[in-house]
């Protein structure tokens, strides 16, 4: 079946260190995005992109860094730099008709900084 | 006044009743605006989009508020699985163009 998928599902971090987060679809969708959900928040986004090898920074890029090599994967990188990192990391794309604004989105990766 | 606000509840009510959450944005030109909803530390999923002549699907109603700029959803006939949290999103240009506006949410829990 078509979808999103991330990994890892949960993920602990010792302060200083980087971390990737994986985000790979096939529905072959050109439009990608990652989010920050910290409890009792909304989402806030990270990085989006539109078409393989362009994004674009969000509201929050500071201390994240992304690539986009491939149209099926958009990975994560959390860096040293990000001051306050544990929160629920979402991925989701968006389907190709006319801008529907429907995102699909992973399972989401739950990063801890220990 | 923040881009897209919610009241953040939660809203506790018994089977049966029927609920009703507001979703108020900033931006006048706003253009698409939808109800997602989100269970417990999971991903949000597409619950509805809402068009300027309000639509319908089963037990939920969404309606759009142009001139007043908000949105609503009535939840008709609460059922225990329609507790979660739901969340109200704007977009502002071309939805692909990143700028989807969140809601913080609101919380919905259905009690037997």
């Amino acid at each position: 079946d078509g979808g999103i998928t991330q990994s890892p599902k949960y993920l602990f971090r010792k302060e200083g260190q980087n971390v990737t987060l994986s985000c790979e679809q096939n529905l072959n969708h050109d439009a990608m995005y990652w989010y920050r959900q910290d409890p009792g928040q909304g989402l806030r986004l990270i990085y989006y992109s539109q078409i393989v090898n362009d994004f674009q920074k969000g509201d929050i890029a500071e201390g994240y860094s992304v690539s986009r090599e491939k149209k099926e994967s958009f990975p994560l990188t959390v860096t040293s730099a990000q001051k306050n990192p544990t929160a629920f990391y979402l991925c989701a794309s968006m389907g190709n008709r006319g801008n529907t604004g429907e995102l699909f989105f992973g399972e989401g990766s739950r990063l801890t900084v220990l | 006044r923040k881009e897209v606000e919610q009241d953040p509840g939660p809203f506790n009510v018994p089977e049966g009743a029927t609920v009703a959450f507001n979703c108020t944005y900033s931006n006048s030109a706003s253009q698409s605006f939808f109800w997602y909803r989100q269970d417990c530390r999971k991903e949000p999923k597409l619950l509805m989009s809402v068009y300027s002549s309000g639509n319908e699907d089963g037990r939920f109603t969404a309606q759009l508020n142009r001139a007043s700029q908000y949105i609503s959803l009535l939840i008709r006939d609460s059922k225990l699985s329609d507790s979660a949290t739901y969340l109200c999103v704007v977009t502002n240009y071309g939805g692909s163009q990143g700028n989807l506006i969140f809601g913080k949410g609101t919380k919905l829990s259905v009690k037997p």
